[in-house]
């Protein structure tokens, strides 16, 4: 149990165009979701924390204007990145933490989503 | 504020044994320990939770130190499938956002 997709799991664009990255838990509900941002060799840094049907909270330096977040219901958040420029190209990871039937401790995350922006 | 991890990289034989170290400046409520492979999402290995606790599977042990803000990682007898980064995520007592930060990670590399 507690399993958590993304997709998709590889995307390559053109600079200026807008990508969208899906995160489901499949299993457990989801009552709030995260997105990371990892570049190689770095650490995960947090982008956003969204809970289900409210405005998400952006980490300092991050544009919310840039990167949308939908939290729509409780399996599936959206991550938007708007006009995307090289300087974005990363691995973006969504991870779920959840309520009932699953450690509402644990954060569960999906497989990531390597993102090159041409 | 960002825990630090020691050390930043090591190397092991198979069989041998490493410590990961955790640290943080805030009381913390919560670490949770991750691996991840090259090109991979982190895979979870364990959560410790303010009170002081210690848990392990298989051959992977971590305790955590609520007093010095501290968690170790103890991988025992390592095997080849142990090479990886090792992450630990860190919850802040009180914060309320069940938000994660992680340190810089440990890249572990494990040879025959």
């Amino acid at each position: 149990g507690a399993v958590v997709s993304q997709h998709p799991s590889r995307v390559i664009c053109k600079s200026g165009t807008s990508v969208k990255i899906e995160c489901r838990s499949l299993d457990f509900q989801a009552t709030t979701m995260f997105w990371y941002r990892q570049f190689p060799k770095q650490s995960l840094m947090l982008m956003a924390t969204s809970n289900e049907g409210s405005k998400a909270t952006y980490e300092q330096g991050v544009e919310k204007d840039k990167f949308l977040i939908n939290h729509a219901s409780l399996t599936l958040s959206t991550l938007t990145v708007t006009s995307a420029h090289p300087e974005d190209s990363s691995f973006y990871i969504c991870s779920a933490r959840g309520a009932a039937g699953v450690n509402w401790n644990e954060q569960f995350f999906g497989p990531g989503t390597r993102l090159t922006v041409l | 504020q960002q825990p630090v991890q020691s050390p930043q990289a090591v190397i092991l034989r198979e069989g041998e044994d490493a410590v990961i170290n955790c640290s943080s400046s805030k009381a913390l409520y919560s670490v949770h320990w991750y691996r991840q492979k090259h090109g991979e999402a982190p895979v979870f290995l364990m959560i410790l939770l303010k009170g002081g606790e210690q848990k392990g599977h298989d051959k992977i042990s971590a305790s955590f130190n609520e007093k010095k803000q501290q968690s170790s990682l103890y991988l025992t007898a390592s095997q080849l499938s142990y090479s990886g980064t090792y992450f630990c995520g860190t919850e802040i007592t009180g914060a309320g956002s069940y938000q994660l930060t992680f340190g810089k990670g440990t890249k572990l590399s494990v040879i025959p």
